[in-house]
């Protein structure tokens, strides 16, 4: 079983649509939790930080739920710059800070 | 915020030359650096934790003879292609995390590297 797994899409939803991802994670004793984006071509940038039971950023929501080990984030009014890919990134835990990639997963907005 | 840069952003070379990245927090100091790379279509993988003053960890199947990594001072660390063959081309990028005791990692724009 992968560390981290994450559907790859591609997720292609109109314009407004809301839109969801879920990430598995094998290692119960992961601490951290991020969702990264990541446009064609570039290197990946900070979306949101997930520490606890979840946070919420405007039109983004990410969920934790340690006891079935996922997260998930949410996207509402989705926009055509909402497209890229999704990176859910997940450090090791037991002292360790070294970040686990998921495979990322493909959303595509269109008008 | 956090800025982290990386040089050169492309690059091309022939076959059995070497190669060097460098990587650089420009505001703060990076205690541990990473390096990744990125296939087409791929997800990022780690090829090495690179720590200040000491010997990078490199991930299994990673060869830590052809991937150079010297992390010289708090604010640079480099990758070193060496003797680089096509199917080392690839994006190459770097992040890293301010301190020891936090797990927010700033990426660099990457490299992209060509080998002909």
């Amino acid at each position: 079983r992968k560390e981290v797994e994450q559907d790859p899409g591609p997720f292609n939803v109109p314009e407004g649509a809301t839109v969801a991802f879920n990430c598995t994670y094998s290692n119960s004793a992961s601490q951290s939790f991020f969702w990264y984006r990541q446009d064609c071509r570039k290197e990946p940038k900070l979306l949101m930080s997930v520490y606890s039971s979840g946070n919420e950023d405007g039109r983004f929501t990410a969920q934790l739920n340690r006891a079935s080990q996922y997260i998930s984030l949410l996207i509402r009014d989705s926009k055509l710059s909402d497209s890229a890919t999704y990176l859910c990134v997940v450090n090791g835990g037991g002292g360790s800070y070294i970040p686990t990639f998921g495979r990322g997963t493909s959303l595509i907005v269109h008008p | 915020g956090a800025v982290v840069s990386q040089h050169p952003s492309w690059v091309i070379c022939k076959s059995g030359t070497s190669v060097k990245i460098e990587c650089r927090s420009l505001d703060f100091q990076a205690t541990t650096m990473f390096w990744y790379r990125q296939f087409p279509k791929q997800s990022l993988m780690l090829m090495a934790t690179s720590n200040e003053g000491s010997k990078a960890t490199y991930e299994q199947g990673v060869e830590k003879d052809k991937f150079l990594i010297n992390h010289a001072s708090l604010t640079l660390s480099t990758l070193t292609v060496t003797s680089a063959h096509p199917e080392d081309s690839s994006f190459y990028i770097c992040s890293a995390q301010p301190g020891t005791f936090t797990d927010t990692q700033y990426f660099g724009p990457g490299t992209r590297l060509t080998v002909l």
